[in-house]
């Protein structure tokens, strides 16, 4: 098992461009979950998928962020009209329902720079 | 809504000493774990906690949690550099049919031959 991965590691896009990320979960992970971690603070939780249904989405989220788990498997983050506030490092993790300590594994990262 | 504090947010130690960092959260729960992250890179799974009184060791890290205080602890026993980085706790919430982790802002740990 490779573990968790994102791609890409690393985006520097202009202030007003869209981005788009990718999550691959461990895989029969059915849960995953996105969060961003600014500078200097723990990660905070953006949104959550139980297979392919969004189940929650925090309020961190405005309109210009979206996220899709096609078929249950990998997942993207699209942020539309990106601004300076979005840059931070956003952290994917997944876990799997029959775990019952609930762990989440976390990938990489793609660590996001506006300019 | 669900608040995670941890204390303290910065520490400095000598190697061959011990502290402990403190995690104190606002709401019932009955799973805490210990995620670890050194600079620029992703976390770090370090402890499970899954029940009150739960108490785990690995290597100089020691982590107990009491589900009634609310409180959760990591023990570092005789520091060394290696064990410098930042350390989070995060706090496990279900509501609605939705699940998430809530994170503390973590205590920075730097370790000094």
């Amino acid at each position: 098992d490779t573990g968790v991965s994102q791609d890409p590691r690393h985006k520097i896009t202009k202030r007003g461009q869209n981005v788009t990320f990718r999550c691959d979960p461990i895989s029969e992970h059915n849960r995953l979950y996105w969060y961003r971690q600014t500078l200097g603070q723990g990660p905070e939780f953006l949104t959550y998928f139980q297979n392919e249904a969004q189940l929650e989405k925090s309020r961190l989220l405005s309109d210009r962020f979206s996220a899709e788990r096609p078929k249950g498997s990998f997942s993207t983050l699209e942020i539309q009209r990106t601004e300076q506030g979005d840059s931070a490092m956003y952290l994917c993790a997944s876990s799997f329902d029959r775990d019952t300590s609930y762990e989440q594994y976390f990938g990489p990262g793609t660590r996001l720079t506006v300019t | 809504e669900l608040k995670v504090e941890q204390n303290p947010l910065f520490l400095s130690m000598q190697e061959g000493k011990n502290y402990t960092i403190y995690c104190n959260y606002s709401t019932t729960s009955d799973r805490l774990y210990w995620y670890r992250q050194d600079p620029g890179k992703s976390l770090e799974s370090l402890f499970v906690l899954l029940s009150n009184g739960a108490v785990k060791q690995e290597g100089r890290l020691m982590a107990s949690l009491d589900t009634k205080a609310r409180l959760s602890t990591l023990h570092i026993t005789a520091a060394v550099h290696d064990l410098s980085a930042t350390y989070f706790c995060a706090v496990f919430l279900t509501q609605g049919g939705s699940e998430k982790l809530v994170f503390g802002k973590g205590t920075k740990l730097t370790v000094n031959p």
